[in-house]
C-alpha cells in the first residue's frame, strides 16, 4: 500500500507570496492532519480535515488554511508569506475511527523556504 | 495545555549499548502515546503506539512503556546500532485527533 505523499518536496518563495501544498493520504484513510516543524518551535499542529470538513484547528493565524477533497486528498495554503513561515510542513493520515486511537502515518514533508 | 518534554535533548552512545529515552507529559488524559523516529530532513516514521489502557509495547529491539498516572513514557533500545542514529520524538494524543509532540532526543550511535 502506498504511503502518504506530499508535493512539492521543496519550495522557495518570497515574502508576501502565497503557497499551496498538497498531501495524498494512504488509500482508505479519511483523516488528514497538517503540522509545521521549525527548529525553534518544534512540531506544531495546524489543522485536521475529515470528510472534507475541518475538524480541529491549532493556534495559527488565519493566513494558514486548508481544504480536503472528496478523495481525501488535502491541500494547505499559506497567504502573505513571512520569513517565519520557513519550515518543514508535514501531513499525516489516519483511518480516524470514532475512538481516535488509530496511528497517524506521516509523509516526507514539504520544505518551504521564504526569502 | 498539554506539554511534552523529552530528556535528554541529545545522547551519544557506543554501538552495542542499551539506552533509554524519556518522555513526560503534563495532562494524563491521553488516548495514546506514540514514539517516532525522524532522520535529518525527512518525515516521521512511527515506531510504537501505546494505547492509554496499555503499559508497554515491543517491536524488535524497541520497547516502550507508559505510566499514564505519572505522565511518563520510556523508549528502551537494546543493542544499539549506527543505523539507530536519528531524532526520536514522542507524541501524545488527547481529545482531538491531533498530536502534541516533544522536542525530541537526538541520538548518535558511534561505531
Amino acid at each position: 500500500k502506498a504511503g502518504v505523499t506530499q508535493t512539492p518536496r521543496y519550495l522557495i518563495k518570497t515574502r508576501g507570496q502565497q503557497v499551496t501544498l498538497s498531501c495524498s493520504p494512504i488509500s482508505g484513510h479519511r483523516s488528514v492532519s497538517w503540522y509545521q516543524q521549525t527548529p525553534g518551535q518544534g512540531l506544531q499542529f495546524l489543522f485536521e480535515y475529515f470528510s472534507e470538513t475541518q475538524r480541529n484547528k491549532g493556534n495559527f493565524p488565519g493566513r494558514f488554511s486548508g481544504r480536503q477533497f472528496s478523495n481525501s486528498r488535502s491541500e494547505m495554503n499559506v497567504s502573505t508569506l513571512e520569513l517565519g513561515d520557513s519550515a518543514l510542513y508535514l501531513c499525516a493520515s489516519s483511518l480516524a475511527g470514532g475512538a481516535y486511537t488509530d496511528t497517524q502515518y506521516f509523509g516526507p514533508g514539504t520544505r518551504l523556504t521564504v526569502l | 495545555k498539554q506539554e511534552v518534554t523529552q530528556i535528554p535533548a541529545a545522547l551519544s552512545v557506543p554501538e552495542g549499548e542499551n539506552l533509554v529515552l524519556n518522555c513526560s507529559f503534563t495532562d494524563s488524559a491521553i488516548y495514546n502515546l506514540q514514539w517516532f523516529r525522524q532522520d535529518p530532513g525527512k518525515g516521521l516514521t512511527s515506531l510504537l503506539l501505546i494505547q492509554s489502557s496499555q503499559r508497554e509495547q515491543t517491536s524488535g529491539r524497541l520497547n516502550a512503556s507508559l505510566d499514564k498516572s505519572s505522565g511518563r513514557s520510556t523508549l528502551y533500545i537494546a543493542a544499539s546500532q549506527p543505523g539507530d542514529s536519528a531524532t526520536y520524538l514522542c507524541a501524545v494524543k488527547t481529545g482531538a485527533n491531533n498530536l502534541f509532540f516533544g522536542t525530541g532526543t537526538r541520538l548518535t550511535v558511534i561505531p
